[in-house]
C-alpha cells in the first residue's frame, strides 16, 4: 500500500519569495507521483507530474518538483511566489501495477503576504 | 484541450434521497474513476471503473454506492440512501491506458439536509 505526507497543513510566504511544498511517500514499488491545485471552490488542476525519466520536473505556473527516489520525496518549489499562488496544493501517488488509483496527501494551504 | 464534465455543480438533497451524480469522461479514456472531499479533509479514492466493470473500490464505497456507465458516454454515481456524513465534493476522473492523461472533472458539490 502506499501513502503520502505533505509536511506542514499552511505555509505562508511573502509575495517574491521561494515556495517549498514537502511531500514524501512510502510506496512498494516506485510510483507515479503528482502535484495538484486547488483554487477555492474549484476542482483539481494538474501542475505537474513524475512517471519516468527526467528526475526534475517542470509545470505550469513556474512549479517544479524533484523526485529524489533516495529521500522518497516530490518536493514542489517555485522560486518567486505570485499572488494568485495562493491555493491548498495536493501531492499525489499512484502505483503503476494497479489502475492507477491516486492517493492523496492530506494538503498543504498556501497563503501570499503583499 | 479535452475535459472531463460533471453535472450538477451543486446538489442538495434530504437525507434518505437518492442521488446520482453525472460525469462525461474524456472520449478516449478507458478508466474512470469518482474520488470525494469532505470539506476539509482531504481527497479519497472511492471507486475506479475498467471494461464496464469495477476494478477497484475503498471501503467508503459500500452498498450505498453504485456505479454506471449507461451508454458508452456517461459515467455516474449513485448514492441510494443519503447520508448527513454523505455531503462533500465528488470529483470524477478518467485516464488512459498506462495512466496517461488523468484528468479531474470540476466536481459537484453534494449537500445533504
Amino acid at each position: 500500500a502506499q501513502s503520502v505526507t505533505q509536511l506542514g497543513s499552511h505555509v505562508s510566504v511573502s509575495e517574491g519569495a521561494l515556495v517549498l511544498l514537502r511531500c514524501n511517500y512510502s510506496s512498494s514499488v516506485p510510483p507515479y507521483l503528482f502535484w495538484y491545485v486547488q483554487y477555492p471552490n474549484q476542482g483539481l488542476q494538474l501542475l505537474l507530474k513524475y512517471t519516468t525519466g527526467a528526475t526534475l520536473v517542470k509545470g505550469i505556473n513556474g512549479f517544479e518538483a524533484e523526485f529524489k527516489k533516495s529521500e522518497t520525496s516530490f518536493h514542489l518549489t517555485k522560486p518567486s511566489a505570485h499572488m494568485s499562488d495562493a491555493a491548498e496544493y495536493f501531492c499525489a501517488v499512484s502505483l503503476r501495477s494497479n489502475d492507477y488509483t491516486l492517493s492523496f496527501g492530506a494538503g498543504t494551504t498556501v497563503t501570499v503576504r503583499a | 484541450e479535452p475535459e472531463v464534465t460533471q453535472t450538477p455543480s451543486h446538489q442538495v438533497t434530504q437525507m434518505g434521497q437518492e442521488v446520482i451524480l453525472r460525469c462525461v469522461p474524456i472520449s478516449n479514456h478507458l478508466y474512470f474513476y469518482w474520488y470525494r472531499q469532505i470539506l476539509g479533509q482531504k481527497v479519497e479514492f472511492l471507486v475506479s471503473f475498467y471494461n464496464n466493470e469495477i476494478s477497484e473500490k475503498s471501503e467508503i464505497f459500500d452498498d450505498q454506492f453504485s456505479v454506471e456507465r449507461p451508454d458508452g458516454s456517461n459515467f455516474t454515481l449513485k448514492i441510494r440512501s443519503t447520508k448527513l456524513e454523505d455531503s462533500a465534493m465528488y470529483f470524477c476522473a478518467s485516464s488512459t491506458t498506462g495512466g496517461k492523461g488523468y484528468t479531474f472533472g470540476s466536481g459537484t458539490r453534494l449537500t445533504v439536509v
